[in-house]
């Protein structure tokens, strides 16, 4: 069945350094992608979206990427800080006419001082 | 403000007994969604809610799941006759009408033993 999947369960890197988390999703019908974070203990938080009409999205010091000939996601993040060690999700959504949305396994991201 | 509310925040049961679960939504929002989070997963959809809409129960994994909305806003998600695979957070989220955003509540955490 469809689903929205991470390549990389774990990411450590360096502080001050980027970070590229990757999702791939399988529908090629869903017109909107979003990346939430998600830290231990918590619900998730949302951190950017992007509709399928783009293929870039900037926030602060994150960007998403999307490539829809290889359905490919991405999340960037500029000068990785401890605090955004958490897990993120990818997420999908608009195959149908519900808003809800389908979520990949997440990444977990490990920001060493 | 206000952010999603959820009650209560950890819950353990016994095999074969009965639970509610609460979610406060936003105030103004009228779509309400619960999910369900496996230990190290992503989050499955259950159940969506919009407005006075039909609810969206295409997620909801057996019989023994059901949820009410009453007057557009509070809801609950009752298992009956619970099961250890039921074991799991349950999110809540909510978003305005027609919009993809949806912001989460901080889970209840249930143990069935």
């Amino acid at each position: 069945g469809e689903s929205v999947g991470l390549h990389l369960p774990t990411l450590s890197v360096q502080e001050g350094d980027n970070s590229i988390i990757n999702c791939a999703y399988s529908n090629s019908a869903s017109d909107y992608f979003i990346w939430y974070k998600q830290e231990s203990g918590k619900g998730p938080q949302f951190i950017i979206d992007i509709r399928s009409n783009m293929d870039k999205r900037q926030g602060q010091r994150v960007t998403v990427l999307l490539n829809k000939t290889v359905k490919h996601l991405s999340l960037q993040i500029a000068a990785t800080q401890p605090g955004d060690s958490a897990v993120y999700f990818c997420a999908e959504s608009g195959m149908d006419s519900s808003y809800k949305l389908i979520f990949g396994s997440g990444t977990r991201l490990l920001v060493r001082p | 403000g206000a952010g999603v509310s959820q009650s209560p925040s950890n819950k353990v049961t016994e095999k074969g007994k009965d639970v509610e679960l609460r979610c406060d939504p936003i105030s103004g929002h009228t779509a309400l969604y619960w999910y369900r989070q496996s230990l190290g997963q992503g989050l499955e959809f259950l159940i969506y809610f919009q407005g006075n809409s039909a609810p969206d129960k295409s997620g909801l994994p057996s019989d023994r799941f059901s949820a009410e909305r009453t007057g557009g806003s509070v809801s609950t998600l009752t298992i009956q006759r619970t099961q250890q695979e039921d074991s799991a957070v349950y999110l809540c989220a909510s978003s305005f009408r027609d919009r993809h955003e949806q912001y989460f509540g901080p889970g209840t955490r249930l143990t069935v033993t």
